[in-house]
């Protein structure tokens, strides 16, 4: 079956750095993306792994083992704005010729002053 | 800026009146999406179409339709909403969906209220 797991909730400090990790179960995997969500507004889009390794986008990173089914993504110098949903989201080929996204329930991170 | 745009931005329907919710796109993708989202929820898979191809997800509802009558356009009609469906619809595209990065671009949703 389809599985992914993340935390529901995390708290953070502003200036500090923060790893939300992602765990998952698909069979015929074709990639991870990590979106960002804030309250009420539509996902974007943040990173993507489909290499084992780290990718690294400015204050934002992203790692991925698909050996171990197991992601995280890294926010440093974390600020107030980064207060969001962030949701680990697989492509899953099985799902025919277009491949589909499969989300997580996402991780609400509350950053603190 | 090419986006993905969303009409209404707040829809409110009553028990059983049927309401259609719009999606228009300038970024010329193949793939257009409709997501299901409620409250600390994932979003969740509704269909797609890969250019005019129509794929439905298993488990969603005969009551949820959709249209594509071009490129740029997708609709989803919900025949007879119920209280259940009260929840975020997100649009998205995507240029391909077979590999490569080809993250999908969301809308910035429709709320429908059912009353």
């Amino acid at each position: 079956g389809q599985n992914i797991d993340q935390p529901t909730e995390m708290t953070a400090t502003e200036g500090a750095i923060v790893q939300i990790n992602c765990t998952y179960q698909t069979s015929g995997f074709n990639g991870l993306f990590w979106y960002q969500q804030h309250a009420g507004e539509a996902p974007t889009f943040l990173s993507y792994n489909v290499l084992d390794g780290l990718e690294e986008k400015g204050r934002f990173s992203s790692f991925l083992s698909r050996s171990k089914g197991y992601s995280y993504l890294l926010l440093k110098e974390l600020q107030m704005k980064d207060s969001a949903s962030y949701l680990c989201a697989v492509r899953d080929r099985s799902g025919g010729a277009t491949n589909k996204l499969i989300f997580g329930t996402g991780t609400l991170l509350a950053v603190q002053p | 800026d090419a986006m993905v745009i969303q009409n209404p931005r707040y829809q409110v329907t009553q028990f059983g009146k049927p309401v259609t919710l719009s999606c228009s796109q300038t970024l010329n993708h193949n793939v257009m999406y409709w997501y299901q989202q409620k409250s600390s929820q994932a979003p969740k898979l509704l269909f797609h179409y890969y250019d005019k191809d129509f794929n439905n997800e298993a488990d969603t509802p005969d009551n949820f339709q959709s249209r594509r009558p071009n490129t740029s356009f997708c609709f989803l009609d919900i025949r007879s909403p119920g209280l259940g469906d009260a929840a975020m619809y997100l649009c998205a595209t995507s240029r391909d969906g077979r590999g490569g990065r080809n993250e999908q671009f969301f809308g910035p949703g429709t709320r429908l209220t059912v009353l």
